[in-house]
């Protein structure tokens, strides 16, 4: 079975204080990709980063990175120097090359107090 | 490059009436998929479409659901009767390649605010 798992339902913090957002996954498959969403107060949800099974070399870009690790199976996303901009909720996510179903976690409300 | 565009943006309805959703998907993408957004359930996909022809409607919750993609630029998302549990959100997205390559990225439109009475 498929699942993701955003254990953190709501976070606060200060600006410009870091914060790491967490998800967990469970998949037997061994090709599968995982994904970080956003979703501002408006609504939308936007597309930050695709990973796939075979690359487990951490990303960076700009304040967000990424740490895939799969003995832990964990793909955790970090915000350095929060701004009141990413006050949004924020959604990870996996799919695998064998199923046809896109596993969202329940996300997790990000608040960056001024 | 427009996004994937819905309509409308908030529908407000009595419970019983007929709703039907907007989504005209990116040009060239050839996947469209439906959302649905609840605070109690979060996001669940619904149905997705490959080449306009429904690939996987398994998250469709009852036969009041029911969704069409006519041509490649617009599809739609029909319940008939309404129900007031079917406040939600609901949300399209479209990609180039779809779950079975699985590195596309879906684009999502803004959504639709849905309020049953």
């Amino acid at each position: 079975a498929q699942k993701v798992t955003q254990a953190q339902t709501e976070i606060s913090v200060v600006e410009k204080e870091d914060v790491t957002l967490d998800c967990v996954y469970e998949t037997r498959d061994t090709t599968y990709y995982l994904f970080w969403y956003k979703q501002p107060p408006s609504g939308e949800l936007v597309f930050l980063i695709r990973r796939n099974s075979f690359d487990e070399q951490n990303e960076i870009s700009g304040r967000y990175s990424w740490n895939f690790q799969k003995s832990t199976s964990s793909f955790n996303f970090t915000i350095t120097a929060s701004q009141v901009v990413d006050s949004a909720v924020y959604f990870c996510a996996l799919i695998s090359n064998t199923g046809n179903q896109f596993y969202f976690g329940t996300g997790t409300s990000l608040t960056v107090i001024p | 490059d427009a996004g994937v565009i819905q309509s409308p943006r908030h529908e407000v309805t009595e419970m019983g009436q007929e709703v039907t959703l907007r989504c005209k998907p990116i040009s060239g993408h050839d996947y469209l998929f439906w959302y649905r957004q609840t605070m109690m359930r979060g996001l669940e996909l619904l149905i997705y479409f490959n080449n306009n022809v429904p690939i996987d409607d398994s998250g469709m919750p009852e036969d009041r659901f029911s969704a069409k993609m006519p041509n490649a630029s617009f599809s739609t998302l029909k319940i008939q009767p309404s129900e007031p549990r079917d406040s939600a959100v609901y949300f399209c997205a479209s990609s180039f390649g779809g779950p079975v390559f699985g590195n596309q990225p879906q684009h999502f439109g803004d959504g639709t605010r849905l309020s049953i009475l």
